[in-house]
C-alpha cells in the first residue's frame, strides 16, 4: 500500500524547535519530489516546502524561509521538516505529501497524503 | 504570485443536485498546473482532479473539472451524501504551490 505517515508533532513554546518526520512506504521514495503542507485550526491549506528527489532543490513559502528546513534521507525512505524559531502562527496540522510531477505534460499535483501531525506553539 | 479565489465560500445543496464550484486565478495560468482536492473533517486532503480536467485514480466520474486562463470549475454532476466536504483548488508556478481558500459544500 502506498502511504506516508507523519510523526514528531507536539506542544512547543514560542521560539522553540521541532523536527517532523514522514515515513514513506509502498513506492520508490527516491523517485519523487516531496512536500509539506499545513493547515491552521479552522483554516485552509497552505503549502510550506518542497524538496527534489535528490535533495538538490528546496523551495519554501516566504513565511518560513530562514526558520524551516526540509530534508530527506532516501536510504531511510524518510522526509523531514526542521522547524526553528517557532511562532504561534505556525500552529497547524502538518501534512506530508507526495509531489507528483509529470513533466512531459506539465502536470504538478500532490497525490498521496498522510493523516498529519499536529504542532502547537504556545507558552 | 498567483492568488486563487474560490467561490462561493459556502454552497448549500441537496443530494442529487448538481454542484458547480469556481476557482479564479489572479492572472492567466496554464491549465496543466491546476488541481482540485476534497477534504472531509478530520481527514487529509484527497486529490480529485489534476491538469484542470483529468480525474485522479479512483475518483467517480460524477466529478469533472474544466476551465482555462483565469477561470476554472469543479462540477459534481449528482451529489452523493459523501460529497459534502470542503474543496480546494491548487496552482503550481515558479516553484511554488498556492491553494485557494476553499469552498464548503454543505447539505441543505
Amino acid at each position: 500500500e502506498v502511504q506516508v505517515v507523519e510523526s514528531g508533532g507536539g506542544l512547543v513554546q514560542p521560539g522553540g524547535s521541532l523536527r517532523l518526520s514522514c515515513a514513506a512506504s509502498g513506492f520508490t521514495f527516491s523517485s519523487y519530489w516531496m512536500s509539506w503542507v499545513r493547515q491552521a485550526p479552522g483554516k485552509g491549506l497552505e503549502w510550506v516546502a518542497t524538496i527534489k528527489q535528490d535533495g538538490s532543490e528546496k523551495y519554501y513559502v516566504d513565511s518560513v524561509k530562514g526558520r524551516f528546513t526540509i530534508s530527506r534521507d532516501n536510504a531511510k525512505n524518510s522526509l523531514y521538516l526542521q522547524m526553528n524559531s517557532l511562532r504561534a502562527e505556525d500552529t497547524a496540522v502538518y501534512y506530508c505529501a507526495r509531489d507528483r510531477r509529470i513533466q512531459l505534460m506539465y502536470y504538478y499535483y500532490m497525490d498521496v497524503w498522510g493523516k498529519g501531525t499536529t504542532v502547537t506553539v504556545s507558552s | 504570485e498567483i492568488v486563487l479565489t474560490q467561490s462561493p465560500g459556502t454552497l448549500s445543496l441537496s443530494p442529487g443536485e448538481r454542484a458547480t464550484l469556481s476557482c479564479r486565478a489572479s492572472q492567466s495560468v496554464s491549465s496543466s498546473y491546476l488541481a482540485w482536492y476534497q477534504q472531509k473533517p478530520g481527514q487529509a486532503p484527497r486529490l480529485l482532479i489534476y491538469g484542470a480536467s483529468s480525474r485522479a485514480t479512483g475518483i467517480p466520474d460524477r466529478f469533472s473539472g474544466s476551465g482555462s486562463g483565469t477561470d476554472f470549475t469543479l462540477t459534481i454532476s449528482r451529489l452523493e451524501p459523501e460529497d459534502f466536504a470542503v474543496y480546494y483548488c491548487q496552482h503550481y508556478g515558479s516553484s511554488l504551490y498556492t491553494f485557494g481558500q476553499g469552498t464548503k459544500l454543505e447539505i441543505k
